[in-house]
C-alpha cells in the first residue's frame, strides 16, 4: 500500500513570495490533515478535511494560508505572501475516518523563508 | 483546552539501557485518546500506539511498553534494552472523543529527543 505522498520535499523562497505544497493521501482515506511543525516543536494542526469539506481550520492563518481538497482526494496548501516565521516542515496526514484512529503521515515539505 | 507536556527535552542513554519517556496531559473530556508517535531523522511520523481513556491496562509490544494512569494524567512510554535504531524524536499526542470540538484532531507535546549511543 502506497503511503502519503508530498511534494516538493524542500522549498526555499524569499519573504513575500508565494508557495504551494501538494499532498496525495492513502487511497480510500476520507480524512486529510495539514500540520505545521516548527523546529523543536510538535506538529500543530492547520486544517482538517473530511472528504472535500473542512472540519477544522481554527488554527489556519487565513490572511495568508489557504487549502483546498478538490474531489476529496489530493490537497494543496498555499502560503501567500510568506513570512520568515512560516519556515517549518509542513506535514500532511490521512486517516480512514474522522474518529481519532491512526493517522498516517507523509515525509513533509521543509520550507525555508529567507 | 487540551494540552500535552513532555517535560524531558532530550534524553541520552547507552545501548541496552532502559529508558522512560514521560507524558502528562490535560483535558476536560471524559472520553479521549492518547497516542505515541516516533519521528526518526527521515522526518516521517510513525504511529506507535493509541489508547482510549476507558482502557487503563498497560500494554507491551516487544521492547516497548506503555503505562497509562488516569489518576496522574500520565501516559509514559518505556523502551527496554534500548538500541541505536531507537534514536528519534518521540511525541505524545491527545485527541478528544466523540462530540468534542477537537474530535479526530491531535494535540502534540513538544517531543523528547532520544539518543542511544553504542
Amino acid at each position: 500500500e502506497a503511503g502519503v505522498a508530498q511534494s516538493p520535499r524542500y522549498k526555499i523562497i524569499e519573504k513575500r513570495q508565494s508557495v504551494a505544497f501538494w499532498c496525495n493521501p492513502i487511497s480510500g482515506h476520507a480524512t486529510l490533515y495539514w500540520y505545521q511543525q516548527i523546529l523543536g516543536q510538535g506538529p500543530k494542526l492547520l486544517i482538517q478535511f473530511q472528504n472535500n469539506g473542512v472540519v477544522d481550520d481554527s488554527q489556519l492563518p487565513k490572511d495568508r494560508f489557504s487549502a483546498e481538497r478538490l474531489k476529496g482526494v489530493d490537497s494543496t496548501l498555499k502560503i501567500q505572501p510568506a513570512k520568515l516565521e512560516d519556515s517549518a516542515v509542513y506535514l500532511c496526514a490521512s486517516s480512514q475516518r474522522l474518529d481519532p484512529n491512526e493517522q498516517f503521515f507523509g515525509p513533509g515539505t521543509r520550507l525555508t523563508v529567507l | 483546552a487540551q494540552k500535552v507536556t513532555q517535560a524531558q527535552t532530550e534524553i541520552s542513554v547507552v545501548e541496552k539501557e532502559d529508558v522512560t519517556l514521560d507524558c502528562v496531559y490535560e483535558t476536560r473530556d471524559t472520553t479521549y485518546y492518547l497516542f505515541w508517535y516516533k519521528q526518526p531523522p527521515s522526518g516521517e511520523l510513525v504511529f506507535l500506539i493509541r489508547r482510549n481513556s476507558f482502557d487503563e491496562q498497560n500494554e507491551i509490544s516487544g521492547r516497548y511498553s506503555w503505562n497509562f494512569q488516569k489518576s496522574t494524567s500520565s501516559f509514559n512510554f518505556t523502551i527496554t534494552a534500548s538500541q541505536v535504531v531507537d534514536s528519534a524524536v518521540y511525541f505524545c499526542a491527545l485527541s478528544e472523543g466523540a462530540g468534542g470540538t477537537s474530535y479526530g484532531k491531535l494535540t502534540f507535546g513538544q517531543g523528547t529527543i532520544l539518543t542511544v549511543h553504542p
